[in-house]
């Protein structure tokens, strides 16, 4: 059981290129997040998905695209980099939301992005 | 949409003092409440939660507060350690609980 993993580890690239970033988890947990963490600012949400198929932004979606096609992958894409996406990306899963609230999130290792 | 203050930033103590971290949020439909620790280059990871139903939790040296009212939530750590030492974040459930808000973190130092 791996639980949540994240590929890549690592990642340098020039403004403009565009790359994807793959979330899995083998959970089976429903719902699946997106986030950002700069220094100082703590962890920020850009995309999430509460089921296979769906999508929603949340609170800094611009510059991002994600899909989830299977329940267990989550991919976030940046279509055109810029140096301000240079961060660590963290991928988080969860059952969802049950009869008393929300279920724990699990996080995945980070991947970090750089962006020149 | 729902927003979450965290202080202090950073936080240094002695080793078997106590250290106090506080959040509040804005949203009044929040009902979950987790807070996480995140040691240098690892991942966070959740250390309790509270949910809106109850006022008071505890797992052993940790204890989490919540005033519904005052929409202010805070963690309690006892008889700290230094590998009490990394970063703290506090965060609270948006939309349903679908999603959550994160404060922005406080780091918290214990020297011994």
């Amino acid at each position: 059981n791996a639980g949540v993993t994240q590929t890549p580890k690592f990642r340098v690239l020039k403004t403009g290129q565009s790359m994807t970033l793959l979330c899995a988890q083998d959970m089976n947990h429903e719902y699946m997040y997106w986030y950002r963490q700069d220094p100082g600012m703590g962890l920020r949400l850009i995309h999430y998905s509460v089921g296979e198929g769906t999508t929603a932004k949340g609170e800094v979606p611009d510059g991002y695209n994600v899909s989830r096609l299977k329940k267990q992958n989550f991919l976030l894409g940046l279509e055109s980099a810029a140096p301000s996406q240079t961060s660590v990306y963290f991928c988080a899963s969860s059952y969802g939301v049950g009869a008393s609230g929300a279920y724990e999130q699990y996080f995945g290792p980070g991947t970090r992005l750089t962006v020149t | 949409g729902e927003n979450v203050e965290q202080h202090p930033s950073t936080l240094s103590v002695q080793e078997g003092d106590s250290a106090v971290i506080k959040c509040t949020y804005s949203d009044s439909a929040s009902n979950y409440f987790p807070w996480y620790k995140q040691e240098l280059g690892k991942r966070p990871q959740l250390i309790i939660d509270i949910r809106s139903n109850v006022g008071e939790k505890k797992d052993q040296r940790i204890a989490v507060t919540l005033n519904k009212t005052a929409k202010h939530f805070s963690l309690h750590i006892t008889e700290t350690q230094p590998e009490d030492s990394a970063v703290y974040f506090c965060a609270a459930s948006m939309e349903a609980g679908t999603a959550l808000i994160f404060g922005k973190g406080t780091t918290l130092s214990v020297s011994s």
